[in-house]
């Protein structure tokens, strides 16, 4: 069942503290990406990567940091630097773009942090 | 970079069309016009996307005006489960999705 997953659903921390979410995808997509969403908001870009061993910085990338060091992971590393670190992450992936299907973006389920 | 609007709310009859509007009226000539939507509490769902062409798929129809200033959503025989956030999303660059406020469906019995 191919697919994106995230875990965990809920996760709670007290401040301070780094957390790290989890990522995977088995659609064998060459690009993964990280929003985060706060209540009534839109999503905002975090990181993104395009290949393995590479990634850049999204709009909100400040206490946040990534790695990609598969293809199919791409974990989520919110720090004690991240000053509001309280909402709703997303993960997404999308294949290598073609002519019908430009880069179509598939998100997962989404993490819900809390921090305390 | 092209920006949408849209209503920020509309109802709809089960069992009947819902026609979601969105206008982009600075979209450039190679920017497609994405559909997302997100029931509460889950991740956005890919719904279609189109160019210059009217699109079809399982899920709905999307209908892109000639001059591309503007598209319309078409969920043909909406149901309670189609009640959700629907964003109307203008490529902004290669690699980023710009969602808004989006329009929240609700789909009344």
């Amino acid at each position: 069942d191919g697919g994106i997953t995230q875990s965990p659903k809920y996760l709670f921390r007290k401040e301070g503290q780094n957390v790290t979410l989890s990522c995977e995808q088995n659609l064998n997509h060459d690009a993964m990406y990280w929003y985060r969403q706060d209540p009534g908001q839109g999503l905002r870009l975090i990181y993104y990567s395009q290949i393995v061993n590479d990634f850049q910085k999204g709009d909100i990338a400040e206490g946040y940091s990534v790695s990609r060091e598969k293809k199919e992971s791409f974990p989520l590393t919110v720090t004690s630097a991240q000053k509001n670190p309280t909402a709703f992450y997303l993960c997404a992936s999308s294949p290598f773009p073609l002519r019908e299907t430009p880069r179509v973006q598939f998100f997962g389920p989404g993490t819900r942090l809390t921090v305390l | 970079d092209a920006k949408t609007t849209q209503p920020p709310s509309m109802d709809c009859a089960e069992g009947r069309a819902a026609n979601l509007p969105c206008n982009h009226s600075t979209i450039s000539g190679n920017e497609y016009v994405y559909w997302y939507r997100q029931i509460h509490s889950q991740g956005p769902q890919y719904i279609i996307h189109g160019l210059k062409n009217n699109e079809t798929n399982e899920m709905a129809s999307l209908i892109i005006t000639e001059d591309r200033k503007s598209s319309t959503l078409i969920l043909p025989h909406a149901t309670l489960r189609d009640t959700a956030v629907y964003y109307c999303i203008v490529r902004v660059d290669d690699y980023k999705l710009s969602f808004g406020a989006g329009t929240t469906v609700t789909v009344r019995a």
